[in-house]
C-alpha cells in the first residue's frame, strides 16, 4: 500500500491555467506538507497543514492555495499558472512534531509541473 | 540564517569507497539534523539522524558526523555500493515551535561499478 499518495505524477499545461494536485496519506498522520522541489533539486517547503489547520505557510505567491478536507488529504490548487512555477511538487506527512521532538517526513513520489 | 550549506554538489566515487558529504549551518536554533536520500523519480525518504548533543551516529554503512562548535556535519557512506546512487540532503529543523525542515542544496552521488 502506498503510504502517501500523490495525483497526477505528471502535468503539462499552458500558462495561465489553473490546476489541482492532489495528495492522500494512509499513515495516520496528523500533519501534511507541500515541498517543491526546483530544477536544481532544492526542495523548499510551502505550506504544512495540522488536523487541518494551517500551521506553516512561507512566502509563497497567493496564486497557491492548499486546502485540507481531513487530516488525511492535502490539495494545493494553483491560479493563473506562470512559467517558474514548473517544478516538483511532492507531498509529506509526519506526526506533529514541535521543538524537542525527533520526526520524520514521510514524502510521497512527487507530481511534475510543465508549464508551456 | 535558516540556510543549511551542502557540498559537494555532485561526487563520483568508486564502488567500495567512502562517500563524504558535508554541510554547515549558521543558526544555532537548529537542532536535530537529519540526511534524506532521494532515488530517480521518487520522494526523499529519512536515511538518518542526528541531535546535536552527540558527535557521532552509526547506522549500517552510514555515519553522520556533527561538530557542534564549527557548526558543521557530514555523512560518510563507508564501502560505498553503486546501490547507494542518489541525491543526498542534509537537513535541519529549529528548536522552536512546528517543526520544518530546512534543506541543503543536495548531492547527486554516482557509485561506480
Amino acid at each position: 500500500d502506498t503510504a502517501v499518495s500523490q495525483t497526477p505524477k505528471y502535468l503539462v499545461t499552458q500558462m495561465g491555467n489553473d490546476k489541482s494536485i492532489k495528495c492522500e496519506q494512509n499513515l495516520g498522520h496528523d500533519t501534511m506538507y507541500w515541498y517543491k522541489q526546483d530544477s536544481k533539486k532544492f526542495l523548499k517547503i510551502m505550506f504544512s497543514y495540522n488536523n487541518k489547520e494551517l500551521i506553516i505557510n512561507e512566502t509563497v505567491p497567493n496564486r497557491f492555495s492548499p486546502k485540507s478536507p481531513d487530516k488525511a488529504h492535502l490539495n494545493l490548487h494553483i491560479n493563473s499558472l506562470e512559467l517558474g512555477d514548473s517544478a516538483v511538487y511532492f507531498c509529506a506527512s509526519s506526526q506533529i512534531w514541535l521543538a524537542g521532538d525527533t520526526g520524520e517526513l514521510f514524502f510521497g513520489e512527487g507530481s511534475r509541473l510543465t508549464v508551456l | 540564517q535558516q540556510q543549511v550549506k551542502q557540498s559537494p554538489q555532485s561526487l563520483i566515487v568508486q564502488k567500495g569507497g567512502i562517500s563524504i558529504i558535508n554541510c554547515a549551518y549558521e543558526n544555532t536554533a537548529f537542532d536535530y539534523f537529519p540526511w534524506y536520500q532521494q532515488f530517480p523519480g521518487k520522494g526523499p525518504a529519512l536515511l538518518i539522524a542526528i541531535r546535536p548533543d552527540v558527535s557521532e551516529k552509526k547506522e549500517g554503512r552510514f555515519t553522520i558526523s556533527f561538530n557542534k562548535s564549527a557548526k558543521q556535519f557530514s555523512l560518510h557512506i563507508m564501502d560505498s555500493q553503486p546501490g547507494d546512487s542518489a541525491t543526498y540532503f542534509c537537513a535541519a529543523t529549529l528548536n522552536t515551535g512546528f517543526q520544518k525542515l530546512v534543506f541543503g542544496t543536495g548531492t547527486r552521488l554516482l557509485v561506480s561499478p
